[in-house]
């Protein structure tokens, strides 16, 4: 079973600053995502991550996968309290069709 | 555009008791998968179909756990004898047929308490 940990597990900022989220394996996956989730609600697909080195950016967030194509990071500039959430990422395994998740990082951002 | 509905979105029970879910997928998506949440973790993989084909299963999906996509549309996920152990979130999702990347779009979720 191929496994994701994110880090940090709790971010509490306040508005204005930025941040950076990070997701590791030591396994490569074939493409990975980044979902955003909000209490009682599914997580909501940000982004999908295929090449190695990739960086998309998505208003005042950035996300990377690695050159190996085993980690990526989120990176949100001015972080804002809207954007306040649980950021999930998502390994598909190369070999399967099941996402493999991350325990999440829980953000909070403060006015 | 319609997205993916899950029915219903709370439910309470007594341990020992039957409970069923039930997922619509986005109409065009071939592929439905259901996930569990429990709270301060990510998801779970637990099985998927491919149109009416359950084509895998986790080993969390106990012998009281049952899926069926009848007709390749709407899928159920049925819980015999339910523990207080399965309280947890039931998130279903769907996957459009090709050139996706295995991008997976989320219901709401049933939130499950077992008493």
């Amino acid at each position: 079973t191929q496994l994701l940990e994110q880090s940090p597990q709790f971010l509490s900022i306040q508005e204005g600053e930025n941040l950076t989220v990070y997701c590791n394996s030591s396994s490569v996956f074939s493409s990975l995502q980044w979902y955003r989730q909000e209490p009682g609600e599914g997580p909501v697909l940000l982004v999908t991550v295929v090449t190695g080195g990739e960086v998309k950016k998505l208003k005042r967030l950035t996300f990377q996968f690695g050159d190996a194509r085993k980690d990526s990071s989120l990176h949100i500039t001015a972080a804002q309290p809207g954007d306040t959430g649980l950021y999930l990422c998502a390994g598909v395994e190369t070999s399967g069709s099941r996402l493999t998740f991350g325990e999440g990082t829980q953000l909070t951002v403060n006015p | 555009d319609t997205g993916v509905s899950q029915d219903p979105r709370h439910k309470i029970t007594k341990r020992g008791q039957n409970v069923t879910f039930r997922c619509d997928p986005i109409s065009e998506h071939n592929r439905l998968y259901w996930y569990r949440q429990t709270l301060g973790q990510g998801p779970e993989f637990l099985t998927y179909f491919q149109n009416e084909a359950q084509l895998e299963k986790s080993r969390l999906l106990s012998d009281r756990f049952s899926a069926e996509r009848p007709k390749g549309s709407f899928s159920t996920l049925e819980i015999q004898r339910t523990e207080q152990g399965d309280s947890a979130m039931y998130l279903c999702a769907s996957r459009r047929r090709s050139g996706s990347y295995n991008e997976q779009f989320f219901g709401p979720g049933t939130r499950l308490t077992v008493l």
